[in-house]
């Protein structure tokens, strides 16, 4: 049981080009999560997927894309990456969408954009 | 927006002590969380304390929660080198659907 695997783990990219960070979670949750972490500060939530087929926009989701490919599966594209992306993305997943529930993160991707 | 607010920001002590974080909240709340991060690690969730609830244990953790001041801590007793991480506390309210999370407590806990 791997829980919630994120791909890659470290990428650099340049100023302007496009990524997509891959996440799956093979525990049959029906929500997902896309949050970044930068230094001293807690998560900040990008966008989330409260059930397969259904996406909505968190606190930061500006310069972001998200796609719930299948109930597994929630992918998080930078079209036009910029320095101010620079950060650890965490994809995390739940039982369900309401807040009540525990949530599951993977080990993290670690971006730079130079 | 980040509604919870861990103090001490840091926090040393040795091995065997006792390591008490707090957590301040702004508005009502349905449960208040508190995950773990190892350096360079994900989130692990530790416990989970409903608004109803006043005191919850786990193991060496003590959680406590007082809604009327909006405030929790965490205990950690007889602490070990291993429980050296980042301790985040993280709000979920009623009708939201995702976590709040604070800033959080770095321990560093030395043999």
């Amino acid at each position: 049981n791997a829980g919630v695997t994120q791909t890659p783990k470290f990428q650099v990219l340049k100023t302007g080009q496009s990524m997509t960070l891959q996440c799956a979670q093979d525990m049959n949750h029906n929500s997902m999560y896309w949050y970044r972490q930068d230094p001293g500060m807690g998560l900040r939530l990008i966008y989330y997927s409260a059930s397969e087929g259904t996406t909505d926009k968190g606190e930061v989701p500006n310069g972001y894309n998200v796609s719930r490919l299948n109930k597994r599966e929630f992918s998080l594209r930078l079209e036009s990456a910029a320095p101010s992306q620079t950060s650890v993305y965490f994809c995390a997943s739940s039982y369900s969408e309401l807040a009540k529930n525990i949530q599951y993160f993977g080990a993290g991707t670690r971006l730079s954009v130079l | 927006s980040q509604q919870g607010e861990e103090d001490p920001q840091a926090l040393s002590i040795q091995e065997g002590e006792n390591a008490t974080m707090n957590c301040s909240y702004k508005t009502s709340i349905n449960n208040l969380q508190w995950y773990r991060q190892n350096s360079g690690r994900g989130l692990v969730h530790l416990i989970l304390i409903r608004s109803n609830e006043r005191e919850k244990h786990s193991g060496r953790l003590r959680v406590t929660l007082d809604t009327s001041k909006k405030s929790s801590s965490l205990l950690i007793t007889a602490s070990r080198a291993a429980d050296t991480a980042s301790y985040f506390c993280a709000t979920a309210s009623n009708s939201g659907y995702a976590l709040n999370f604070g800033k959080g407590t770095s321990l560093l806990v030395t043999p």
